[in-house]
């Protein structure tokens, strides 16, 4: 167990819908990174967000945005859902925002299901 | 930008034997890490093993090691006395000294022959 939790572990949803994901980092972690797994683009890095501010930009899509909280929580809104957006996501965290050592800590994923 | 390559998508090896799995990147820095995970069925993202590209010495990890080839831009992963419990993808990742994001190659799946 990492430490980072995500919610919910399964979501089924139709083409053209919204849904959004969550994430708790480890306790003291301040930042959070979004991961996308898909079978044709792999692993892919999002989005980072440090102590409530975003960091860093990956391939994101416009249909995709994210935020943390003051409590260090993050969301991941996915919208216009289409069928190419069904893949693994997932979330890690970190204790700082710079630095060699500083360990990214995955959380167990979400797998989004669009049909 | 840098990129992670792992040129062999499956590779097998009979349980207690060793086995290698391949990674090269690119990139124009000095200063990075690299790590290799391991994805078993759950899923999970488990860290099994990371080389900071300064440090000359190769990591070990109990029976996990790498041979880090700096001017050659390669970073395999040996594991000896395989277990079933191994089987999995393994990605090799790249993380560069300024930015954060881990960098991942396309996973090489591993299966242990009992």
């Amino acid at each position: 167990d990492s430490g980072v939790t995500q919610t919910p572990k399964h979501l089924i949803t139709a083409t053209g819908q919204r849904v959004t994901l969550r994430c708790s980092p480890r306790s003291g972690d301040l930042s959070v990174y979004w991961y996308q797994q898909s079978l044709d683009q792999g692993l892919q890095f999002l989005i980072q967000y440090y102590n409530g501010e975003e960091r860093a930009k990956g391939n994101i899509l416009e249909r995709f945005s994210a935020q943390q909280f003051p409590d260090l929580h993050s969301e991941l809104n996915l919208s216009s859902l289409e069928l190419g957006d069904s893949a693994l996501y997932f979330c890690a965290s970190s204790p700082s925002d710079r630095g060699l050592d500083n360990e990214q800590f995955f959380g167990p994923g979400t797998r989004l299901t669009v049909l | 930008a840098q990129t992670v390559t792992q040129s062999q998508p499956e590779m097998s090896v009979q349980e207690a034997e060793t086995v290698t799995l391949s990674c090269t990147y690119d990139t124009s820095e000095s200063d990075y890490y690299l790590f290799w995970y391991k994805q078993p069925p759950s899923r999970q993202m488990i860290l099994v093993i990371r080389q900071e590209a300064y440090k000359q010495q190769n990591a070990t990890e109990n029976r996990f090691s790498v041979n880090f080839q700096k001017a050659a831009k390669s970073f395999s992963l040996k594991i000896s006395d395989s277990q079933l419990g191994d089987a999995a993808m393994y990605f090799c990742a790249y993380r560069s000294k300024g930015a954060q994001k881990l960098v991942f190659g396309q996973g090489t799946r591993l299966t242990i022959n009992p």
